[in-house]
């Protein structure tokens, strides 16, 4: 089981971006799936999540800006990321629900915003 | 929203010790909690699931309870690669998560 970030990068206010999460090794339409990030000295922060049917679910932080999408058939994940904002800055992990918890996590990738 | 209270902030323990990690939500939330351990250049990893839950993997050394609002992870026989950063979440408004403030588990 196995999943795989891309996508990040420096980025400047007001930008926009997409990562990626490819996943490997389970039944990838099973599952509902998730992205957390972790600002800079900071904890674990959930940033959306989508069901394995396809509705989606955000904080209030990134709701109207970030938008979870998947593609079943290609087995990937995707966290399209819109007026993106210096708070934004983060590593950003994509993770599978399994019904108890979160597992696995991907290595996650980093996103910076700065001008 | 439910806001999860981690307490302490950071403990430092001596290898062989026990640790005794708190959790505690704002309201009920069943037995809905997980655990994660976290460590720096790392992705979180799975301890424990619905409260009491081992994952797959984790030693026995790991061991979580509570129910309703207030939830522990004990953590016995401390070892040095047991320094982390340890998060509760709550699932009880699944999908939708919240993560704990995290405690700092340092090993002297």
């Amino acid at each position: 089981v196995q999943l795989v970030e891309s996508g990040g990068g420096l980025v400047q206010p007001g930008g926009s971006l997409r990562l990626s999460c490819a996943a490997s090794g389970f039944t990838f339409v099973d599952y509902d799936m998730h992205w957390v990030r972790q600002a800079p000295g900071k904890g674990l922060e959930w940033v959306a999540g989508i069901e394995n049917a396809g509705d989606a679910y955000y904080p209030d932080s990134v709701k109207g800006r970030f938008t979870i999408s998947r593609e079943n058939v290609k087995r990937y994940l995707y966290l399209q990321m819109d007026s993106l904002r210096v708070g934004d800055t983060a590593v950003y992990y994509c993770a599978r629900d399994f019904g108890g918890g979160l597992d696995p996590w991907g290595q996650g990738t980093l996103v910076t915003v700065s001008s | 929203e439910i806001v999860l209270t981690q307490s302490p902030a950071t403990l430092s323990l001596s290898p062989g010790e026990s640790a005794t990690l708190s959790c505690r939500a704002s309201q009920s939330i069943a037995s809905y909690l997980a655990w994660y351990q976290k460590k720096v250049g790392q992705a979180p990893r799975l301890l424990i699931s619905d409260a009491s839950n081992r994952a797959i993997g984790i030693p026995a050394r790991f061991s979580g309870s509570g129910s309703g609002t207030d939830f522990t992870l004990t953590i016995t026989s401390l070892e040095p690669e047991d320094s982390a950063v340890y998060y509760c979440q709550q699932r009880s408004n699944w999908p939708r998560n919240t993560f704990g403030g995290g405690t700092t588990v340092e090993i002297k």
